[in-house]
């Protein structure tokens, strides 16, 4: 069974640009978490979707965005980026809502 | 405010050593917890999940524990080996909202 993949691996933007990261959930699974991993800091929860609708936000700023697909597949989209969004960005997916299953992560550089 | 803290931050230990990793939340009314591994630049690998009306779980060398009314976790790992090395983090379920703790790095010398 495949896991949850991401891409891209890595991503260099420029401030002000925008950045758009894709998730691929583990095929069952209609979940999908988006986090933040800031180097030396906690992973911070950022969005929830499911079933094809966004059902949980963290505190982030309105140009943190993304969106469901019908597959279940997820886009996460970074507007406007600052040099502090450098950062792991992990997404996970559950068919239970209980357990989640993380995938390898984007590594987001902000120059 | 519902918080999870992690001690100790770091952990270095021998190889063979038994060890204990804690994890506290400041709010007990938890729907799950799930302790989870990170090798660095890498995403997580789930290692043990206790729902709210479980005790403990056990896999393999690893085993978690889980107090409610204390607010605590801890992961026990027995014979530690020097694959054992990443950092461990818990993550503490209330509903759909999953809040992680900082995380304990651990070494394990060969």
């Amino acid at each position: 069974e495949a896991g949850v993949t991401q891409s891209p691996t890595h991503l260099i933007k420029t401030r002000g640009q925008q950045a758009t990261l894709r998730c691929s959930p583990i095929s069952g699974h209609t979940s999908v978490y988006w986090y933040q991993q800031a180097l030396g800091l906690g992973l911070q929860f950022l969005l929830w979707y499911d079933e094809g609708e966004e059902r949980n936000r963290g505190n982030f700023p309105p140009r943190f965005s993304g969106r469901q697909f019908p597959n279940y597949s997820s886009e996460l989209n970074v507007n406007a980026l600052e040099l502090e969004d450098s950062a792991l960005y992990l997404c996970a997916s559950s068919f239970d809502r209980v357990e989640q299953y993380f995938g390898p992560g984007t590594r987001l550089t902000v120059t | 405010k519902q918080e999870v803290t992690q001690i100790p931050a770091a952990l270095s230990v021998p190889e063979g050593e038994n060890l204990v990793l804690n994890c506290s939340f400041t709010d007990s009314a938890i729907y799950n917890l799930q302790w989870f591994r990170q090798d660095p630049g890498k995403g997580l690998t789930s290692l043990l999940l206790i729902q709210s009306s479980q005790r403990e779980q056990t896999s393999g060398r690893l085993n978690a524990s889980l107090d409610k009314s204390s607010g605590r976790s801890t992961l026990y790992i027995a014979a530690s080996q020097p694959g054992d090395s990443a950092t461990y983090l818990c993550a503490v379920a209330y509903g759909q909202n999953f809040v992680f703790g900082p995380g304990t790095r651990l070494s394990v010398l060969p």
